[in-house]
């Protein structure tokens, strides 16, 4: 039983197109989170959601829309893809929203490489 | 940009303790200290986390400075599916995780 999914896996495309992945998560969490991990492993928070609702955006070129069109779902859409957008894409998921110990479940990744 | 450092890479032997160290001087009172792993080509895996107290689980302990400005994530008997990049961070008020370099812990058979 995948607790967060993430589709696809692999996403090699080229510059300028439209791209989105999706999330799901199983585990009946109320907040969902996109990030970023770069070439050197830092990774980065990009959004994050709550039952729907925006609560963060780390200050995202808007090329990069999330949506949640229900609570365990958070897709990313990518418009106009650069080449500096190669990463791996983690999805994650935690049961509240903002307390500090909460733990985040993160989704295997979605490697995108941008030609 | 990480608020933390650790060591770059680490190497240890199966069955023996590994102790990651991690800095975090400028973490605030009231944030949270979390240790989470990644294997290769998987996602982030939470490990442990705590506050003041050590802390232990089932996969570690947290040891934390009196200061709170550094703590020790110790694996008290490494295995090879140890092996992976531990990262340590500090939770903020809004939940949000940010990943310097970690350690990458190497175990040896």
């Amino acid at each position: 039983d995948t607790a967060v999914s993430q589709t696809p896996k692999y996403l090699v495309t080229q510059m300028g197109n439209d791209k989105s992945i999706k999330c799901e998560q199983n585990l009946g969490h109320d907040t969902m989170y996109w990030y970023k991990q770069d070439s050197k492993k830092f990774l980065k928070i990009m959004f994050s959601y709550n039952n729907k609702e925006l609560i963060i955006n780390e200050t995202v070129p808007n090329r990069f829309s999330p949506k949640s069109p229900d609570k365990a779902h958070l897709n990313l859409h990518i418009n106009s893809l650069e080449l500096g957008d190669s990463a791996v894409y983690f999805c994650a998921s935690s049961l509240g929203r903002a307390g500090r110990q909460e733990t985040q479940y993160f989704g295997p990744g979605t490697r995108l490489l941008v030609l | 940009d990480a608020k933390t450092t650790q060591p770059n890479s680490m190497e240890s032997n199966e069955e023996e303790p590994v102790h990651l160290p991690c800095n975090h001087s400028t973490i605030s009172g009231t944030d949270y200290i979390h240790w989470y792993r990644q294997l290769p080509s998987q996602g982030p895996e939470y490990v442990i986390h705590g506050l003041t107290s050590n802390v232990n689980n089932r996969m570690a302990s947290l040891a934390i400075a009196e200061d709170r400005k550094s703590s020790t994530l110790i694996l008290h008997r490494a295995t090879l599916r140890d092996a992976a990049v531990y990262y340590c961070t500090n939770n903020n008020a809004g939940n949000m995780l940010t990943f310097g370099g970690g350690t990458r812990l190497m175990v040896k058979p």
